[in-house]
């Protein structure tokens, strides 16, 4: 079974500083999707990225960068000039493309603050 | 475009009631996915509805259930609620296997009594 593994529960960044946030993951298959989602008090989950996992290129969405590692299962996600509105919890994803395993696995989640 | 819609916001229940919860997915969506979330578990899936079938299932009792409708809206219901079903249910859409991801709703909080 694919697991998710966040290891930093909480984090913290100033504003207009970068954090990296952890992600790693156990799978056997060798075509799949990663996301990081941003839950903020609202509840809504929000797609912040995504990564095909058959692309060697880091994905980029504005201020938002992953590193993929595909060999060593590591996901991270890197927000740089961090704003007050991306304090919030982040998740990330695993999703598998074959057969009938329409679903999302998750890690627990890292709380991020960002302090002005 | 609307996005995914869940309804009721909120809800408080009475041990061994059952619920029904509703979600509208964003149009031209057929996929729809629900979700747990609780403080101890995390996020857990529940099932996801294709074309009003059952493509896939999680790891929960029976007392919980879900279809799909012909306009791709879905139900979800939990009969003979326990305590331990207390928490944020979520819903997701997403246009078919979900390779572009899935747009979330902003969930139901069910809290049972």
């Amino acid at each position: 079974a694919q697991t998710v593994t966040q290891s930093q529960p909480e984090m913290s960044v100033q504003e207009a500083e970068t954090v990296t946030l952890s992600c790693t993951y156990d799978t056997s298959e060798s075509d799949y999707y990663l996301f990081w989602y941003k839950q903020p008090p609202s509840r809504q989950m929000i797609l912040v990225i995504r990564q095909e996992a058959y692309k060697q290129q880091n994905a980029t969405e504005n201020r938002f960068s992953v590193n993929f590692q595909k060999a060593a299962k590591s996901f991270s996600l890197k927000i740089s000039d961090s704003q007050l509105g991306d304090a919030a919890m982040y998740f990330c994803a695993y999703g598998y493309s074959g057969g009938s395993n329409y679903k999302l696995t998750f890690g627990k989640g890292t709380l991020l603050t960002v302090n002005p | 475009k609307a996005g995914v819609t869940q309804t009721p916001r909120y809800l408080i229940k009475t041990r061994g009631q059952q619920v029904t919860l509703s979600c509208s997915p964003i149009s031209g969506h057929r996929s729809v996915s629900w979700y747990q979330q609780t403080p101890g578990q995390g996020l857990q899936f529940l099932f996801e509805y294709f074309s009003e079938t059952q493509r896939n299932k999680g790891n929960f009792p029976g007392r919980f259930s879900g279809r799909q409708f012909s306009n791709s809206r879905s139900e979800m219901n939990v009969s003979t609620l326990e305590l331990g079903d207390s928490a944020l249910y979520l819903c997701a859409s997403s246009l078919g296997r979900g390779y572009g991801g899935y747009t979330f709703g902003s969930g139901t909080r069910l809290t049972v009594v």
